[in-house]
């Protein structure tokens, strides 16, 4: 069983600021994701990744295969990007193919302030 | 496309009481999940379906049922709340194809938050 571990929990900052929150997972994935979740309660898909870097917009997401870590960074944070965000591994599934099933991180509380 | 929708967005059930919690999707998807949500956890899976008619447990299914009819609709039942049901439920739906999808995207619905008191 895959666990997934987020961090911080929780995480304040100042309009501007660079963001980096980090999610490591114990066995090998075939995808690891990450979700935003607002306020008002819906998720979101950000991004999936199995190597490398991705980017949308001022989002940034990437993967260390080999050290089982991923990070997810916000440049030039704003109050809209206030949410929790949530990382999620996949694990590979028994043909070679994606796991139809995600193992969640707990979630990083994230406050933008103005 | 509505994409994922869930009815009701609140509810309040008494122990003991029964209750649906309606998922629909619209995205022609084979795969859909039950999730709930409790403070402080990462979501944790009661239910998925692979397809109509074809449904199995998540980590977490005591307490819970569902059925899946057709490919649109995936219903949760709780057959007598007790207040450890108290959580927010989401529906969520992703499309794999046989042999696996490079990753595999789930779409979620708004979620129901349920009280059992």
């Amino acid at each position: 069983k895959n666990e997934v571990e987020q961090s911080p929990q929780n995480l304040t900052a100042q309009e501007g600021e660079f963001i980096t929150i980090n999610c490591s997972y114990s066995v090998g994935i075939s995808a690891l994701h990450w979700l935003q979740q607002h306020p008002g309660g819906g998720i979101v898909s950000l991004f999936m990744l199995s190597s490398g870097k991705k980017k949308h917009g001022r989002l940034i997401a990437t993967i260390n295969i080999q050290e089982k870590h991923s990070s997810l960074h916000i440049t030039a944070s704003h109050p809209r990007d206030s949410a929790v965000y949530i990382c999620a591994a996949e694990s590979p599934g028994n043909s070679g193919g994606s796991n139809y099933k995600l193992t969640f991180g707990k979630g990083t509380l994230l406050t933008v302030n103005p | 496309n509505a994409g994922v929708t869930q009815t009701p967005k609140f509810r309040i059930l008494k122990i003991g009481q029964s209750m649906t919690l309606q998922c629909t999707q619209d995205m022609n998807h084979n795969y859909m999940y039950w999730y709930r949500q409790d403070p402080g956890m990462g979501l944790k899976l009661i239910y998925y379906s692979v397809g109509a008619g074809i449904t199995d447990k998540g980590e977490v299914p005591n307490g819970y049922n569902v059925s899946r009819s057709t490919t649109e609709d995936f219903p949760l039942r709780l057959e007598l709340a007790a207040p450890s049901q108290t959580s927010v439920y989401f529906c969520a739906s992703s499309y794999l194809m046989t042999g696996g999808f490079p990753y595999n995207e789930q779409f979620f619905g708004p979620g129901t938050r349920l009280t059992v008191l």
